[in-house]
């Protein structure tokens, strides 16, 4: 069984359109990120959250806002996509050392 | 700034042929070091953590040691398996709380 999903797997968005990605884990972890792989940068991270209603900036927020309803549920928003933010989002949760990701979202904005 | 900087690829192996990626990184804090993995369309996935005093850490035949006066820690396999292709990624966590901070990564492909 998965334990980080990721939901839609891939989606094409036009700019300046709102556009949610989705988590979710069962590993029953507090500590939840996000990140955006691009060709040439490796794994940034846009933001974290340590607990339900609380998330955190990263190194890379600007364009983003992040949303933890539950410990579960970790959701990543774009309220006005751009052509920078083509991209693949992995989503991971954490225990003491080690991250568990998701298989990804491959987000292409037009 | 914090960086890490890793051997650029791609990688081109024959099977049974020793594999080495080369990682280094500047910080002012007191990083845990880790070697991580990814394979085509999965997200990345932890190979080991690497101790810092002296130890070796290892995982599925691979191995990476820390050099202290180099800020380096290698990853090094004697003989690679074309099932070891894949994204290699030298890792920081550089704090408890905060993400992870990732080298660019080193493809590495293995022919039979």
């Amino acid at each position: 069984e998965a334990a980080v999903t990721q939901s839609p797997r891939s989606k094409v968005a036009v700019t300046g359109g709102k556009v949610t990605l989705s988590c979710h884990q069962t590993n029953n972890h507090d500590y939840m990120y996000w990140y955006r792989q691009d060709t040439g940068h490796g794994l940034r991270l846009i933001h974290y959250s340590y607990v339900a209603d609380s998330t955190e900036k990263g190194d890379i927020p600007d364009g983003y806002k992040a949303s933890r309803p539950s410990q579960e549920n970790f959701s990543l928003i774009l309220e006005l996509a751009s052509l920078s933010q083509t991209a693949v989002y992995f989503c991971a949760s954490r225990d003491s050392y080690e991250q568990y990701f998701g298989p990804g979202t491959r987000l292409t904005v037009l | 700034g914090d960086s890490v900087t890793q051997t650029k690829g791609p990688v081109t192996l024959s099977e049974g042929t020793s594999l080495t990626v080369n990682c280094s990184y500047e910080t002012k804090q007191y990083p845990t070091l880790f070697w991580y993995v990814q394979y085509p369309g999965e997200g990345p996935q932890l190979l080991f953590k690497v101790p810092k005093a002296n130890e070796k850490g290892s995982n599925r035949g691979f191995e990476a040691t820390y050099d202290k006066g180099t800020t380096s820690f290698h990853l090094q396999k004697a003989s690679v398996q074309e099932s070891d292709s894949a994204v290699y990624y030298c890792v920081l966590a550089l704090n408890y709380a905060q993400g992870l901070t990732f080298g660019l990564g080193t493809r590495v492909s293995v022919f039979p």
